[in-house]
């Protein structure tokens, strides 16, 4: 059964670094792997979405790696910014069937 | 403005006390879904719906009820509520793409049962 991992759980760090959130999984068969922002109040909103083909994907200041052998995602954010802390969370897919198995997220704060 | 809505976004009831917490989304997707968060836990499934009238059972469906009467809406019930149901809950509507499966979640909806 797929199991997803995040550590740490929560990570604060001062504006304006480069930082890495990391996601481990269990199963390395999977479809395709989401990272997704969690607000208070506001739901959870994807922000990229790579596909077992793929290798990363990059929106903005964010850069999302795949290694399956390693069974192993990471977040890459640039130039971090407050308007960045939320809570970060990542997903996996074993299949084209909408379940997904989460992580329990890691939790950024961004210092001014 | 593409959403889903999610009502009551806050709620504080009792053990036993039937309540229902609803569902719609306006951008006419077939797949919703309901969840489940708890600290320290990722999201759990409850229950998805792949169309109308199609209800599937997830991770975590006791003490749940859902429907699917309408593309739109996707209710989930709470029959007899118990304290271990306290818990942030989140509906979800998924569109496909060609990249694969696009989730799009309401706001959530926080419930506390005494």
């Amino acid at each position: 059964k797929q199991e997803v991992t995040q550590i740490p759980a929560a990570l604060s760090v001062p504006e304006g670094e480069n930082l890495v959130l990391n996601c481990s999984f269990t199963d390395s068969a999977i479809y395709n792997l989401q990272w997704f922002r969690q607000d208070p109040g506001k739901g959870l909103t994807s922000l990229l979405l790579i596909q077992s083909s793929q290798r990363e994907q990059t929106s903005g200041r964010l850069n999302a790696s795949l290694d399956k052998s390693s069974g192993r995602s990471t977040l890459y954010i640039a130039a971090s910014q407050p308007g960045d802390s939320a809570t970060y969370l990542c997903a996996t897919s074993m299949d084209s069937n909408y379940q997904l198995i989460w992580g329990a997220g890691t939790k950024l704060i961004i210092k001014p | 403005e593409a959403q889903v809505t999610q009502n009551p976004r806050y709620l504080i009831t009792v053990t036993g006390k039937k309540l229902t917490v609803t569902c719609s989304q306006n951008m006419n997707h077939e797949y919703m879904s309901w969840y489940r968060q708890d600290p320290g836990l990722g999201l759990r499934q409850i229950y998805y719906s792949m169309n109308v009238e199609v209800t599937d059972k997830g991770d975590v469906p006791e003490g749940y009820k859902v429907s699917r009467k309408e593309k739109r809406n996707f209710p989930l019930i709470l029959e007899s509520p118990s304290p271990n149901q306290t818990s942030l809950y989140f509906c979800a509507s998924g569109r496909r793409t060609g990249k694969g499966e696009t989730q799009y979640f309401g706001p959530g909806t926080r419930l506390l049962v005494l």
